[in-house]
């Protein structure tokens, strides 16, 4: 299976609201409620801030929030802040088995 | 708390064969769905592959273009996972992760995650 699309980079000022889109297709994103994404910070280990479309592990500010339409689903970070400059990936079941990454999108805090 | 370590990682050379651990602490081993994800150097997250437990059948999952070279497999006495690399690619080098899900959600995301292992493929 291809990997799912994101942009490659998204930017915006302290407390704006951003908004990372992962698209895919009818055999994964847009079959499956299965979705999650990842932050990772340079040099460390991805770490989970939502599991299935919508839900935040424990811990997880609620400043992150996501949601799917159709073949494409967002995360969105709203008052953004420095510390959540990073790269970002989604992560989509598709079927058999199996899960795709989107290939990552670095948020820049300006 | 779930911790997992994972070691074995080293530069090989291209054809070579290596084998990756991860140790487990803080949990019932035995009932964890358990996955690789590799990510080469600046790249991406990469899939490798995932099994289930023993009482889910301890089955072996594998992305389409990695059946055949990576083999995963799990030492519940140890609370060790294992990934059994064979003919080694340059393409294959990278930062090795263990991971594992929510509990009950079915293995559909990597809620914890070791430290990573560096794997080098080069001559």
């Amino acid at each position: 299976q291809s990997a799912l699309t994101q942009p490659a980079s998204v930017s915006g000022s302290p407390g704006q609201s951003i908004t990372i889109s992962c698209t895919g297709t009818s055999s994964d994103v847009g079959s499956y409620n299965l979705i999650s994404w990842y932050q990772q910070h340079p040099g460390q280990a991805p770490k989970l801030i939502i599991y299935e479309v919508t839900k935040r592990p424990s811990g997880v500010s609620t400043r992150f929030s996501g949601s799917k339409s159709g073949t494409t689903a967002s995360l969105t970070i709203s008052g953004l802040q420095a510390d959540d400059e990073a790269d970002y990936f989604c992560c989509s079941y598709a079927g058999s088995n199996s899960l795709v990454f989107g290939g990552g999108t670095k948020v820049t805090v300006l | 708390e779930v911790q997992l370590v994972e070691s074995g990682g080293t530069l090989v050379k291209p054809g070579g064969s290596l084998r990756l651990s991860c140790a487990a602490s803080g949990v019932t081993f035995s009932n964890l769905w358990m996955n690789w994800v590799r990510q080469a150097p600046g790249k991406g997250l990469e899939w490798v592959g995932r099994i289930k437990s023993e009482a889910d059948g301890g089955t072996t999952d594998y992305p389409a273009h990695m059946k055949g070279r990576f083999t995963i497999s799990r030492d519940d006495s140890r609370n060790t996972l294992f990934l059994q690399m064979d003919s080694l690619k340059t393409e294959d080098t990278a930062v090795y992760y263990c991971s594992t899900d929510i509990p009950f959600t079915g293995g559909t995301n990597f809620a914890f995650w070791g430290q990573g292992t560096l794997v080098t493929v080069s001559s």
